[in-house]
Parts: structure tokens; sequence; C-alpha cells
């Protein structure tokens, strides 16, 4: 049974970053696409990025392009997002997501983390 | 962008009863690139169906999906009390992906 474990919450000030982590278990981490996904009240779900930890070259929304990275360590079978400059815009709830299909970046997710929410506040 | 637009915003129905969830994307996208999710508060949403119409695996036949062009349809042939939720269409073909704003199934 995959699972994904995120990191815990966050609270940044305006302009900062934040770097969220998702632990893989239970399954093949290198050959599944990792996506990240925002969920705010405003813009409801939101796709910022993923990658195929495998190739390791992230793909990004075009409006996250330039603020956001996302990164993959084989040898823990973790992701990460690391967002820059932070506005209260970017407060949400930050989930991770695995891509059914093996080698492909796509936007069928079928194992998702738990969330993990980032408050942007002065 | 395809800007999905899901009707209605809320569907109140009861256990038992049918319900009939739209998905119009703003232009003519494949159906192979489309997916349905379930969210229910506090938790993260579940794939129910991709492809338009293939079920995830662990998802019930009651949930099924179908397509034509720009339309989109999710329908729960009879609802369970497990089914009060909201529901997300997805689609994923250029860039970015988008996702419907949610048709909440509330209990009638």
């Amino acid at each position: 049974q995959v699972q994904l474990v995120q990191s815990g919450a966050e609270v940044r000030k305006p302009g900062s970053s934040v770097k969220v982590s998702c632990k893989a278990s239970g399954g093949t981490f290198r050959t599944h696409a990792i996506s990240w996904v925002r969920q705010t009240p405003g813009q409801g779900l939101e796709w910022m990025g993923g990658i195929v930890p495998v190739f390791g070259t992230a793909d990004y929304g075009q409006m996250f392009q330039g603020r956001v990275t996302i990164t993959a360590d084989e040898s823990t079978s973790t992701a990460y997002i690391e967002l820059r400059s932070l506005t209260s815009d970017d407060t949400a709830v930050y989930y991770c997501a695995r891509g059914l299909e093996q080698y492909r970046l796509r936007g069928v997710f079928d194992v998702w983390g738990q969330g993990t929410m980032v408050t942007v506040s002065a | 962008e395809v800007v999905l637009t899901q009707s209605p915003g809320t569907l109140s129905l009861s256990p038992g009863e049918r319900a009939t969830l739209s998905c119009r994307a703003s232009q003519s996208v494949s159906g192979s690139l489309l997916a349905w999710y379930q969210q229910k508060p506090g938790q993260a949403p579940r794939l129910l169906i991709y492809a338009a119409s293939s079920r995830a695996t662990g998802v019930p036949d009651r949930f099924s999906g179908s397509d034509s062009g720009t339309d989109f349809t999710l329908t729960i042939s009879r609802l369970e009390p497990e089914d009060f939720a909201v529901y997300y269409c997805q689609h994923f073909g250029g860039s970015p992906w988008t996702f419907g704003q949610g048709t909440k199934v509330e209990i009638k």
C-alpha cells in the first residue's frame, strides 16, 4: 500500500520561502511522477508542477514558473517543493500526489499525501 | 487554458437517489485527459475516474463517467451515505492543468 506522508504545517512571513516534503513508502518511488497541488478557498485546486524522480527534471505550471522548485531524492524516497517570494495569496493546503502511470508526468493522481497547511502572515 | 465549469454548484439529494454531475470544458478536449476526484472535509482528494470513464482501483461501480467532446458527466447511480462530498473534474492536456470549481453533493 503506497503512502505519501508530508511534513507539518508551516507559518511564514511575506517575502520568505517555504519547503515542504513528501515521503513515499510501500511502493516504487522512482518511476511514478510526484506532483504538487495546492488548494485555497478562493482559487480551488491548482496544479503547481511535478517530477518523475528517475528522470530528475521537473515541469511547472505557468503561474508558478520561476518561483517554485520541485526536487526528488531517490535515496530517501522523498519529494520536495520550495516556494519563494511568498505572499498572503500563497496561504493554502499543499498536497503531493502520485501519478497513476509510470515514467510519465500526467495528471491522474491515484495516491495523495495528507496535505500541509502553509500560512503566510506578517 | 482550458476552463472547466462544473454544474450545479450544489446538488441536494437523498440516499438512494441518482446524482448527475456536469463538467463543461471551454474548448474541445480529449476524454483521455479528463479525471474526476471526490473530496471529503479535511481529506485529500480521491481519484474516482480517469480517461473520462475508467474507474480507479477500488471505486464502486455505482460511479461512472462519460464524455461527449466538451461535456463530461459523472454519475452516481444510487447515493450511499459516504458519497456526500465535493466532486472535482480535472483536465491535464496542455498547460496549465486545470480543475473545475467543484460540485457539492449534500444530503437533502
